[in-house]
Formats: C-alpha cells, structure tokens, sequence
C-alpha cells in the first residue's frame, strides 16, 4: 500500500489564484481529514469526511472548499489564495479504528 | 483549543529514558489520551493511547495517573531518530469523528 498521497509536494501561488491540493488513500479509510500547520504551530483541522459524499468543517475553514466523491480522493481547493494561507498542508485518513495516518504534506506559498 | 499542557522543549541523553509530561486536568470519562510525533516537518505519526490503563506498544509506554489527570510518555531507550515534536492529545472516545486538536507539542531533542 502507498498510504496516504499528496500532490503537489511544493507549491507557490499569486494572491488571488486558485489550487487544488490533491490527497489519495489506498487503505479503504472511511474517514479523511485535512489539517494545516503554520510554522512553530500544531496541525489546525480544516474540514473532515466520515466517508463518501459527506463533509463537515472544522476549526478553521474559511477560505477552503471540499468534496469526497469516493472513497479514496480528498481533495481540497483554495479558491482565491491569500498570504495567510501560507502553510504546510496534510492530510490524513483512519480506518472505523482510532489511529490516523498522514501524509506527507504540501508545502504552499501564497506572494 | 487544546485541552493538554506541554513543557515547549526537552533535552535527553541517548540511550537514557526519555519522559515526556501532560496534563489534561480537565478531561472527561470517556475521552483517550493520544501522543503523536512529527519528525522534522514530516506527516505526523502516531506513537500511542490509553483510557485509564497504562498501555505499552513496541514504540513507547503511556502511564496515565490514577485520576486522569496527566500522563507520561516513555521512550525507553531514546535514539536520536526519536528527537521530533511530542503531542499528547485528548479525544473523546463517544464521537466517530476522530477529530484531533493538536496543541503544540514538546520538542524533544535526543543529544549524543
């Protein structure tokens, strides 16, 4: 199994544009998750799917949009990019079980 | 926000125990105690958890007090792979969200 997948790993942007980040899992998790982390900081939830075709928001979702349309793709989408969206980007997964798996993050700089 | 408290920073020997502290003073009866690791940047990885008994897995031991109200974790014998950023995190075990509220964790330095 690849785990979790990230695409891109590096990514710059002008204010204004858009992205969007591309998460995979091969592991049939029903659960995903995208986190960001600024530097020095914790990982802050974004928004989480308990499985296909459902989406909920979590501590700092604005400015970000989802959608889970199978079970193994995640993606999440910047619409109009900010500097204050500069951040390291991962996703996550978990089985019905507890543990989270992450993957490796995106490195985004919005200029 | 978080509901754990973490010393900022530790210093380790190699090869010597390293025990990290949390304190969740204000947890519940049905939330875990959870520690991951984030090594130099890389995804997070998660170590171990517990309830209310002491757990050991090949990585670390967790040893919760008897009220809940702090943990420690023990790497047994640190190496310098293990020198990463700790989190202790509290989830409740009665939502099927497995939502994580990452506080900002202890940077441990394992030293030679």
């Amino acid at each position: 199994n690849a785990g979790v997948t990230q695409t891109p790993k590096f990514r710059i942007l002008k204010i204004g544009q858009s992205m969007t980040l591309q998460c995979t899992q091969d592991m049939n998790h029903n659960y995903m998750y995208w986190y960001r982390q600024d530097p020095g900081m914790g990982l802050k939830l974004i928004y989480y799917s308990v499985g296909a075709g459902i989406t909920d928001k979590g501590e700092v979702p604005n400015g970000y949009n989802v959608s889970r349309s199978t079970t193994e793709d995640f993606p999440l989408r910047l619409e109009l990019a900010a500097p204050s969206q500069t951040s390291v980007y991962f996703c996550a997964s978990r089985p019905f079980a507890d543990t989270q798996y992450f993957g490796p993050g995106t490195r985004l700089t919005v200029l | 926000d978080a509901k754990t408290t973490q010393p900022p920073s530790m210093d380790c020997a190699e090869g010597r125990a390293a025990n990290l502290p949390c304190n969740h003073s204000t947890i519940s009866g049905n939330e875990y105690v959870y520690w991951y690791r984030q090594i130099h940047s890389q995804g997070p990885q998660y170590i171990i958890h517990g309830l209310k008994n002491n757990e050991t897995n090949e990585m670390a031991s967790l040893i919760i007090t008897e009220d809940r109200k702090s943990s420690t974790l023990i790497l047994p014998h640190a190496t310098l792979r293990d020198t990463a950023v700790y989190y202790c995190i509290v989830r409740d075990g009665s939502s099927n969200t497995g939502k994580l509220i990452f506080g900002q964790g202890t940077t441990l330095q394992v030293k030679p």
